[in-house]
């Protein structure tokens, strides 16, 4: 079945770490994306990549950073920069890189800094 | 600038019950909206989407009419079920850019 992957579902690590979150997709889409999810605050944009090789910073992109070496994979690695990084992060992706097209979304990952 | 802003949540309704979960916007132009679901432990399903005026997107008896008048996209039920309980999120394209609602979470007792 063609989706988008997130591994893993629940992720802990210390302070101070730096910690890289999957996402794989095989739909063979163009434009791929990165959100933060917080109680109360809905969903936040955090990088989103509309080629291979290219991306660009969302609203809260610092203390995060991403690569997009492959079409299918769009990494996250959440620094020790980020303050509050205790979240729910969602992957999405659309087949191009025009919004028009839906966004399908991972089922998420969440991480716990303590 | 472009916004949505939704009813706050919790909603909480029992069994066959009508539901309207409010939906309002600002954009210029013509944005095209779309109502997702998130089902606990999930990420967003698209729902329904209406990319012109008086279109009426509908889904899973969920049906939003885009009311560029009243610059709306209430999401409606006729009567739910417990498996509708989740969290709803209004949401507009404009200038390819998304723009999503806080969300609002819906509670269907038994």
């Amino acid at each position: 079945d063609g989706g988008i992957t997130q591994s893993p579902k629940y992720l802990f690590r210390k302070e101070g770490q730096n910690v890289t979150l999957s996402c794989e997709q095989n739909l063979n889409h163009d434009a791929m994306y990165w959100y933060r999810q917080d109680p109360g605050q809905g969903l936040r944009l955090i990088y989103y990549s509309q080629i291979v090789n290219d991306f660009q910073k969302g609203d809260i992109a610092e203390g995060y950073s991403v690569s997009r070496e492959k079409k299918e994979s769009f990494p996250l690695t959440v620094t020790s920069a980020q303050k509050n990084p205790t979240a729910f992060y969602l992957c999405a992706s659309s087949p191009t890189a025009s919004y028009n097209s839906p966004l399908h979304f991972g089922n998420g990952t969440r991480l716990t800094v303590t | 600038g472009n916004s949505v802003t939704q009813m706050e949540g919790p909603v909480t309704l029992s069994e066959e019950a009508f539901l309207t979960i409010n939906c309002t916007y600002t954009a210029t132009g013509y944005p095209s909206l779309f109502w997702y679901v998130q089902y606990p432990g999930e990420g967003l399903q698209l729902l329904l989407k209406a990319t012109k005026a008086d279109d009426k997107g509908s889904n899973k008896g969920f049906e939003a009419t885009y009311r560029k008048e009243t610059t709306s996209f209430h999401l409606e039920k006729g009567s739910v079920q417990v498996s509708d309980s989740a969290v709803y999120f209004c949401a507009l394209i404009r200038d390819d850019k998304i723009i999503f609602g806080k969300g609002t979470r819906l509670h269907i007792l038994p």
